[in-house]
């Protein structure tokens, strides 16, 4: 199994709403990330989670909030978003090593109204 | 972190080789080249990956040259199916492995 699900695939919010993404992965990976992509431009890295801490925040706005619950699982709590948030959020996760290929999710994209 | 630069598009016809290049001069000497591939609005695909050796696998070849400096990613017969953007990444030690996605090149095979 070399899936990265994530769900939901598609969510529309309100500027004042709080809403979760959640990613899941049963490859035994210990590193999960999460990247943003607009329209046109490449993905670009947000959080990093190593053995479930976080290890890496991209200056991510507090509106953001990620969750590693356990090895399998990545949340990204979103609060008080703002429309330029609207994008496609995706998830990947790895062994954590040089020498072996992160996978990647199908993403979840958001609009935010 | 290592840099790369790619051509921002290229074509090629369907039923030939697509040869992609990459440049990244700045690369370390235990940093290793990664391609991934991303069709319109789905997750980027892993291809392959290498460090100095070439590479092949049942999608692609990886050629990196001798000094490091530039790679080329082949894709033997070009499928429509293989429109797509093509990121070039090198990949550094810590930082989670974290992989940090440049501009890409955007592959149009035609009929």
């Amino acid at each position: 199994d070399t899936e990265v699900t994530q769900t939901p695939k598609h969510l529309v919010m309100g500027m004042t709403n709080k809403k979760s993404l959640k990613c899941e992965q049963h490859m035994g990976h210990r590193a999960m990330y999460w990247y943003k992509q607009k329209a046109k431009k490449p993905p670009e890295l947000m959080f990093v989670y190593s053995y479930e801490k976080l290890s890496i925040n991209e200056s991510v706005p507090s509106r953001f909030s990620p969750e590693c619950p356990n090895s399998s699982l990545l949340n990204l709590h979103l609060h008080a978003l703002q429309p330029e948030d609207s994008a496609l959020y995706l998830c990947a996760s790895s062994q954590g090593s040089m020498n072996t290929e992160a996978f990647f999710g199908q993403g979840t994209r958001l609009t935010v109204v | 972190d290592a840099k790369t630069t790619q051509p921002t598009s290229m074509d090629c016809a369907e039923g030939r080789a697509a040869n992609l290049p990459c440049n990244h001069s700045t690369i370390s000497g235990n940093e290793y080249v990664y391609w991934y591939r991303q069709i319109h609005s789905q997750g980027p695909q892993y291809i392959i990956h290498g460090l100095k050796n070439n590479e092949t696998n049942e999608m692609a070849s990886l050629i990196i040259t001798e000094d490091r400096k530039s790679s080329t990613l082949i894709l033997p017969h070009a499928t429509l199916r293989d429109t797509a953007v093509y990121y070039c990444i090198v990949r550094v030690d810590g930082s989670g492995y974290a992989l940090n996605f440049g501009k890409g090149t955007s592959l149009l095979v035609t009929p």
